[in-house]
């Protein structure tokens, strides 16, 4: 069946660093891949998707690009700040099947 | 944000007695889902409806039914809870399935004693 595996956290770095939260996925068929940020107390909100092979979608300086051929779509950002701190979570949607989330992400932005 | 609401935002209970939790969505979406999410297992999925009167089970289903009597409602009940069934759930709306995101409510934390 359809996974997602995402790096453990939590990912601590300082206010400015370049982050990577590394997230690939198993999927049978050709799926749209989500990034989802889940603030403390809150639900989960979409960051960022991409529908196919080498699109990249993009939200809030945050960046991630559809890699078949390393079935990977890794978030990157090239300044974090502080309000970045949350719980991400990377997700696969295959046709018409449900979201498969990966475990989270915590990423801990210090000043 | 899609205009979700959970009801009760807390929620202490005792072991052995029946729950019911509520999803209330106002954006006439016809897809809504239960999750819960436990450290260390991210979310996991315990049934959805693609329609009213319509539902089925996700991947961690056993002790939880559900009902969809009308568009904006999905009730999710837990027939006699455990301490395994505490969790913070999350409910979820899409106005259709295929690569659209999913809008979340702000989740109910639930404890079983």
């Amino acid at each position: 069946g359809d996974s997602v595996t995402q790096m453990e956290g939590p990912v601590t770095l300082s206010e400015e660093a370049f982050l990577t939260i590394n997230c690939t996925y198993t999927a049978t068929g050709y799926p749209s891949l989500f990034w989802y940020v889940q603030y403390p107390g809150e639900g989960l909100q979409l960051l960022l998707k991409a529908t196919k092979a080498d699109d990249k979608g993009s939200n809030k300086g945050f960046e991630a690009t559809y890699r078949k051929e390393t079935t990977s779509f890794h978030l990157e950002k090239g300044s974090v700040q502080v309000s970045d701190s949350a719980v991400y979570f990377c997700a696969l949607s295959e046709g018409y099947s449900t979201l498969t989330f990966g475990k989270g992400t915590m990423l801990l932005v210090s000043p | 944000d899609a205009g979700i609401t959970q009801s009760p935002r807390h929620k202490v209970t005792e072991t052995g007695t029946p729950v019911t939790l509520r999803c209330h969505q106002t954006e006439n979406h016809r897809y809504m889902y239960w999750y819960r999410q436990d450290p260390g297992h991210g979310l996991r999925l315990i049934h959805y409806s693609y329609g009213v009167k319509d539902t089925d089970k996700g991947e961690v289903s056993d002790g939880y039914s559900v009902s969809r009597s009308k568009t904006e409602d999905f009730l999710l009940t837990l027939e006699s809870a455990t301490s395994s069934q505490t969790s913070v759930y999350f409910c979820a709306t899409t106005p259709d399935e295929g690569g659209s995101p999913l809008h979340f409510g702000n989740g109910t934390r639930l404890t079983v004693t």
